[in-house]
């Protein structure tokens, strides 16, 4: 079975663009997460989707934001860009995210802020 | 709110001794436990989890954990280490009956030197 997938995995943008990145799930997962990643802060949770709705969400401001699909695909979007977005932006995917249910990581998308 | 603490940013071992990594965690309820490992550009592999049960985990590549609901804690230790294992490890909690907002620790740098 494919694992998480996210595209694209490099990314460089300048300060005010906006940039959106994708996240295919293990096949049969419904639940999908998104994690900020960076040398200061460390791991931190941004949001994490459910059948297309968003069930929680981080302490993140609100130029970040995400969607998920009815084929639970997910994507997230960051607008008017900061130096401090650059980050590995990792997703997980889970079967439906209640329980002891494992959260799989994908690769992540590096994003440099220029 | 939930918070785990990691003790030592970075461990070094010689090659066939104990690895020990320290987590602490606070959480007003029982929480799941998670240990990940990151290889460099890459994201997050599950070692192991403890949700209810046995105290004692095992998980793969040797590893092991005991949750310590007296001491708050939920250390990784393996019996040998090997080189394939430096890499980085982060200690994980999720509220008990949703393991789909995970509360990471900062990360401990495993080196193991020959």
């Amino acid at each position: 079975k494919a694992g998480v997938t996210q595209t694209p995995r490099y990314l460089i943008k300048t300060r005010g663009q906006q940039v959106t990145l994708s996240c295919s799930p293990i096949s049969g997962h419904r639940s999908v997460s998104w994690y900020q990643q960076t040398p200061g802060q460390g791991l931190q949770f941004l949001f994490e989707y459910f059948s297309e709705t968003q069930r929680n969400k981080g302490n993140f401001p609100g130029r970040f934001s995400g969607r998920q699909f009815s084929n639970s695909r997910s994507e997230m979007n960051v607008s008017t860009l900061e130096l401090g977005d650059s980050a590995l932006y990792l997703c997980a995917s889970s079967l439906d995210g209640v329980g002891a249910d494992t959260q799989y990581f994908g690769p992540g998308t590096r994003l440099t802020v220029l | 709110a939930q918070s785990v603490t990691q003790l030592g940013s970075h461990v070094s071992v010689s090659e066939g001794a104990l690895v020990l990594l320290r987590c602490n965690y606070s959480s007003s309820v029982p929480p799941y436990l998670f240990w990940y490992v990151q290889y460099p550009n890459q994201g997050l592999q599950l070692l192991l989890k403890y949700t209810t049960g046995a105290t004692l985990v095992k998980g793969i590549n040797g590893f092991e954990a005991e949750f310590k609901k007296s001491e708050t804690s939920f250390h990784l230790t393996k019996p040998s280490a090997h080189m394939s294992d430096a890499a980085e490890y982060f200690c994980a909690v999720s509220e008990a009956g949703s393991a789909r907002q995970l509360t990471f620790g900062s990360g401990t740098q495993l080196t193991v030197l020959p």
